[in-house]
């Protein structure tokens, strides 16, 4: 069965400084998709990135970065240069053929990001 | 485009009673999948509808329900409600293009309190 595991259940930095949120993940599968969604206080999951199996590029995005290794089955997320408006719960979530389909996604539990200003 | 849209947002009933909630996918979108959040679970997954049909179902008891109109719309029941069941309901809708790579989009959820 399909696992994901965000060991940090809550961090907190200082503006502008850089963070790394951890996400581990286990499938039998060999296609799969990896997402990271934000949810901040208002409770909605904003999509933030989506990476197939089979593309283990690192994208950059803005201040945001991603970090796909297969070897490792991890799929780590930075932030570069903090800001207040980070602050947020980011899941990690998996989807694979087992699951039934692609569109049922397994969550981690989450990582609560609090940037002090 | 606007995005999804779930009604109402907050929700308070007492156990027993039944409760059905609303979600409306993004336009041109297909798919809706239904999310339970809560606590102590985190986020799980309820069920999935395409074409009206319930295409795949998590692990809950046969309380949950929902359906799937013409239009996309989908509404999740739940019956006999326990205390258990308050969490955040979240509602996510996908294009559909292709089966393997479509994206979730999740609408603002519906807080159910049960008292």
């Amino acid at each position: 069965a399909q696992k994901v595991t965000q060991a940090q259940t809550e961090i907190s930095v200082v503006e502008k400084e850089d963070v790394t949120l951890d996400c581990v993940y286990e499938t039998r599968d060999t296609t799969y998709y990896l997402f990271w969604y934000k949810q901040p206080p208002s409770g909605e999951l904003v999509f933030l990135i989506r990476r197939n199996s089979f593309d283990e590029q690192n994208e950059i995005s803005g201040r945001y970065s991603w970090n796909f290794q297969k070897s490792t089955s991890s799929f780590n997320f930075t932030i570069t240069a903090s800001q207040v408006v980070d602050s947020a719960v980011y899941f990690c979530a998996l989807s694979d053929v087992s699951s039934g389909s692609a569109r049922q996604l397994t969550f981690g539990s989450g990582t609560q990001l609090t940037v002090l200003p | 485009k606007a995005g999804v849209t779930q009604t109402p947002r907050y929700l308070i009933k007492t156990r027993g009673q039944q409760v059905t909630l609303s979600c409306s996918p993004i336009s041109g979108h297909r798919s809706v999948s239904w999310y339970q959040q809560t606590p102590g679970q985190g986020l799980q997954f309820l069920f999935e509808y395409f074409s009206e049909t319930q295409r795949n179902k998590g692990n809950f008891p046969g309380r949950f329900s929902g359906r799937q109109f013409s239009n996309s719309r989908s509404e999740m029941n739940v019956s006999t409600l326990e205390l258990g069941d308050s969490a955040l309901y979240l509602c996510a809708s996908s294009p559909e293009q292709q089966s393997r790579t479509d994206t979730q989009y999740f609408g603002p959820g519906t807080r159910l309190t049960v008292l």
